[in-house]
């Protein structure tokens, strides 16, 4: 079956590590996104990759960083400067940066103890 | 002032109720508007997609646009208790050409129970 897959489904994270969360797709879709989303606040973007090799800044990049070296795989680090990294992180994907027919993974619950 | 502005609710209905969820927004550009289902602990996923005012119908579902009031709609008849989940409205911009700038832009969402 075509879809996205996050790992892991939740994680726990010292405060002033580092932690990377997986987004892999099988779907062939060219573009993927990252998205944030806490309690009353929606979906907010992370960073996006139209193509391999390379990727944007959303609206909240800072303290996050990722990687687009194969088209299937977008991972995201969060790194110890994100002040605030509790939170449900969503990855997508569509087949182009113009096509909003997003498939979404089904998350990565991180908490920061 | 956030651009996509959506009562996060929550709702309570018993089943079979009538159900409105809405949205308004600021950004006279947006052309492209979606809902989106969300189940708990699982990514949303597309329910209903539409560019133009007025009403799409889809069984149960009926999504509504007056871009003169800059207000969008979801409707649920017959709601059933398989419908609770948070339902999050998404618009885009699009180009002359029709093509979108590639960016969502989501409302809060709104939780929805329906109780039997």
């Amino acid at each position: 079956d075509g879809g996205i897959t996050q790992s892991p489904k939740y994680l726990f994270r010292k405060e002033g590590q580092n932690v990377t969360l997986s987004c892999e797709q099988n779907l062939n879709h060219d573009a993927m996104y990252w998205y944030r989303q806490d309690p009353g606040q929606g979906l907010r973007l992370i960073y996006y990759s139209q193509i391999v090799n390379d990727f944007q800044k959303g609206d909240i990049a800072e303290g996050y960083s990722v990687s687009r070296e194969k088209k299937e795989s977008f991972p995201l680090t969060v790194t110890s400067a994100q002040k605030n990294p509790t939170a449900f992180y969503l990855c997508a994907s569509s087949i182009s940066r113009e096509n909003l027919g997003y498939t979404f993974g089904s998350g990565t619950r991180l908490t920061v103890v | 002032q956030k651009e996509v502005e959506q009562d996060p609710g929550p709702l309570s209905v018993p089943e079979g109720a009538i159900v409105s969820l809405n949205c308004t927004y600021s950004n006279s550009a947006f052309q492209y508007f979606m809902w989106y289902r969300q189940y708990s602990r699982k990514g949303p996923e597309l329910l209903m997609y539409t560019y133009s005012s007025g009403n799409k119908e889809d069984g149960r579902f009926t999504a509504q646009v007056d871009k003169s009031s800059k207000y969008i709609s979801l409707f649920i008849r017959d709601s059933q208790p398989s419908d609770s989940a948070t339902y999050l409205c998404a618009m885009s911009a699009l180009r002359a050409s029709g093509t979108s700038y590639g960016k969502l832009t989501f409302g809060q969402g709104t939780i929805l129970t329906v109780h039997p």
